[in-house]
């Protein structure tokens, strides 16, 4: 498909257990951004990429949560240790341009984590 | 800092009536504003943007929305509701000169329900 997508679509663990969170942002896209949503919340910034560059992780909540895009591509969201309040929505999103122009960010269908 | 703040977490009206979603935002400098859709189990959808051309943006599906400075708003609007608009609306702003890639804040959401 054409689109952003992201694996899994629902990922269930147990507390302290580590987990990897897959974005395949649309060809070509520069930038790719993560976002977590609380229910009844609007989507939160946590991280964004140019390229392979992590460019801004001012919003990831602690040491625990790790984000890396090697080659420029698929990135990937850790987050070690897993705590119940990790429970969100977690959304990825690509553009193709990123600061100074109009930034249409293009969202995945998102990746619900449930810790237990 | 900038902030969305959107002014009530749930509306309803009938079919074929006005939708009027608000949105109001907090920015030191003009953003860019945009508004989002998200159907169940789907990813956000872009359904318009303000980018400092015409303050009357036209978007997809029949939305409008007008960027009024001096209320500092960006209220969405539809003539005539139809079934299919059901769906949680996200207002967003981005900082144009933000040199970390033009991360969007969102609102709280807004669910839109449409009876028949």
């Amino acid at each position: 498909g054409a689109g952003v997508s992201q694996s899994p679509r629902y990922k269930v663990t147990k507390r302290g257990q580590d987990v990897a969170l897959r974005c395949d942002p649309i060809s070509g896209h520069v930038s790719l951004y993560w976002y977590r949503q609380a229910l009844g919340q609007g989507p939160e910034f946590l991280t964004y990429f140019n390229y392979e560059a992590q460019q801004d992780k001012s919003g990831l909540p602690n040491d625990r949560f790790s984000a890396e895009r090697p080659e420029g591509s698929i990135s990937t969201l850790t987050i070690q240790r897993t705590e119940q309040r990790d429970s969100a929505m977690y959304r990825c999103a690509s553009s193709l341009y990123g600061a100074g122009l109009s930034n249409e960010q293009f969202f995945g269908p998102g990746t619900r984590l449930t810790v237990l | 800092a900038q902030s969305v703040t959107q002014l009530g977490s749930h509306v309803s009206v009938s079919e074929g009536a006005l939708v009027l979603l608000r949105c109001n935002y907090s920015s030191s400098v003009p953003p860019y504003l945009f508004w989002y859709v998200q159907y169940p189990n789907q990813g956000l959808q872009l359904l318009l943007k303000y980018t400092s051309a015409a303050t009357l943006v036209k978007g997809i599906n029949g939305f409008e929305a007008e960027f009024k400075k001096s209320e500092t708003s960006f209220h969405l609007t539809k003539p005539s509701a139809h079934m299919s608009d059901a769906a949680e609306y996200f207002c967003a702003v981005s900082d144009p000169s933000d040199n970390q890639g033009g991360k969007l804040i969102f609102g709280q959401g807004t669910e839109l329900s449409v009876k028949p």
